[in-house]
């Protein structure tokens, strides 16, 4: 199946300072990403839909103002955590939809990225 | 919006039995309906998915299986095994087929497999 590559796959930042994760789609070009946060033993939920040369959709309690992203690039796709604090410690993961020769689309999770804010 | 329900939580079976996980979903639109199977600290991976034209779909030891009257779908793996053990997802979306996948997953469920 296609690639989605997520980097980094762990950061640790301290408190008050910005971190950004990258999102790409190595082998097909990807007008929509999303991203999720995934607290342990809980699901997955998103956060935002992320749209190739426009703005970026929230979902509702979703700061847009902390949460800053950027889909500069039908590849790329990045989530700038700004101002951390230590509940914004968890799991990030981003996922890029892939349409198919039958018209039909697809969705390819990244393998995410723990980041930890100390 | 769309609400996933998922059950059970856990799950734990003697290896060979089968498993059987249920979702039900609210917004009679959604028409895709994809499993997942997650293992701790990494993405989800895509098992088995199913779309709303169809009533049943298997791929060897996995099955899938929509009632859209009723609007649940469950998910079946027979003849289980320990590298089966991980946590499931369901999830469920709606629009037509040139339109963004926007998943609302389900609780998911921890399955494990005994030896």
């Amino acid at each position: 199946g296609a690639v989605v590559s997520q980097h980094p796959s762990r950061v640790i930042c301290k408190s008050g300072t910005s971190v950004k994760i990258e999102c790409r789609s190595l082998d097909f070009q990807a007008t929509t990403m999303f991203w999720y946060r995934q607290f342990p033993k809980q699901s997955l939920m998103l956060m935002a839909t992320s749209n190739e040369g426009s703005k970026a959709t929230y979902e509702q309690g979703v700061e847009k103002d902390k949460f800053l992203i950027n889909h500069a690039s039908l590849t790329l796709s990045t989530l700038t955590v700004t101002s951390a604090h230590p509940e914004d410690s968890s799991f990030y993961i981003c996922s890029a939809r892939q349409k198919d020769r039958a018209g039909g689309n697809t969705i390819y999770f990244g393998e995410g990225s723990w980041l930890t804010v100390v | 919006g769309e609400n996933v329900e998922q059950h059970p939580s856990t799950l734990s079976v003697q290896e060979g039995d089968s498993a059987v996980i249920k979702c039900t979903y609210s917004d009679s639109a959604s028409n895709y309906f994809p499993w997942y199977k997650q293992e701790l600290g990494k993405r989800p991976q895509l098992i088995i998915d199913i779309r709303s034209n169809v009533g049943e779909k298997k791929d060897q030891r996995i099955a899938v299986t929509l009632n859209k009257t009723a609007k649940h779908f469950s998910l079946h793996i027979t003849e289980t095994q320990p590298e089966d053990s991980a946590v499931y997802f369901c999830a469920a979306s709606k629009g037509s087929s040139g339109s963004a996948r926007q998943l609302t997953f389900g609780s998911g469920t921890q399955l494990t497999v005994l030896p």
